[in-house]
């Protein structure tokens, strides 16, 4: 079983619809849960992160984990054709010492005008 | 905010040859740099993690001898892809890991020919 787990893909959305971006990950100690947004040729950028389980908003994105499920989502809402990226879910490591990020294989979107 | 300068973005060079990347946080002191590499279509893989001062921790399957890390400071840290074969052509990522969490590179674009 991978560690962390992606939809790969293709997602596509109409603009201004709801996103809907989701990730397992394994290891239930899991504590930081991070969404990056890559665009093709470019380094990896950072969306959100979230600790808590529930909710949490910025501006049109939304996180959201459920660590009982070991499941962590990402909502973009009024998507626009800048949204369309691959998105990276990753996790960091849970021994001291050892936070390295694992990242998931990524979703690919794709906003239709 | 915190920022990561990646050199050079794009080589290229001859197969049997070496290239060092450089990755230096401008702005902040980076307590662990992360070292990625990212096959087309793929996710970030992690290579290795240092921490100034002390060797780097590799990955399995990671060949330490091939790929040489240097985390002379906290700020400054390098990767040497020593023996170059157009099977290490790829996207090399650095990541930093300070007080404002983990600042990615802008990645180096690496071509074996």
């Amino acid at each position: 079983q991978k560690e962390v787990e992606q939809n790969s893909g293709p997602l596509s959305v109409p603009e201004g619809a709801i996103a809907s971006l989701n990730c397992t990950y394994s290891d239930r100690g899991s504590q930081s849960f991070f969404w990056y947004r890559q665009y093709s040729g470019k380094s990896p950028e950072l969306i959100m992160f979230i600790y808590s389980n529930g909710d949490k908003e910025d501006g049109r994105f939304t996180a959201q984990l459920n660590k009982a499920s070991q499941y962590v989502s990402l909502l973009i809402r009024d998507s626009q054709p800048s949204d369309s990226a691959t998105y990276l879910c990753a996790v960091r490591g849970t021994n001291f010492g050892n936070e390295k990020l694992t990242f998931g294989t990524g979703t690919r979107l794709t906003i239709i005008p | 905010g915190a920022v990561v300068s990646q050199h050079p973005s794009r080589v290229i060079c001859k197969s049997g040859t070496s290239v060092k990347i450089e990755c230096r946080s401008l702005d902040f002191q980076a307590t662990t740099m992360f070292w990625y590499r990212q096959f087309p279509k793929q996710s970030l893989m992690l290579m290795a993690t240092s921490n100034e001062g002390s060797k780097a921790t590799y990955e399995q399957g990671v060949e330490k001898d091939k790929f040489l890390i240097n985390h002379a400071s906290l700020t400054l840290s390098t990767l040497t892809v020593t023996s170059a074969h157009p099977e290490d052509s790829s996207f090399y990522i650095c990541s930093a890991q300070g007080f404002y969490g983990y600042t990615f590179g802008s990645g180096t674009r690496l071509t074996v020919v």
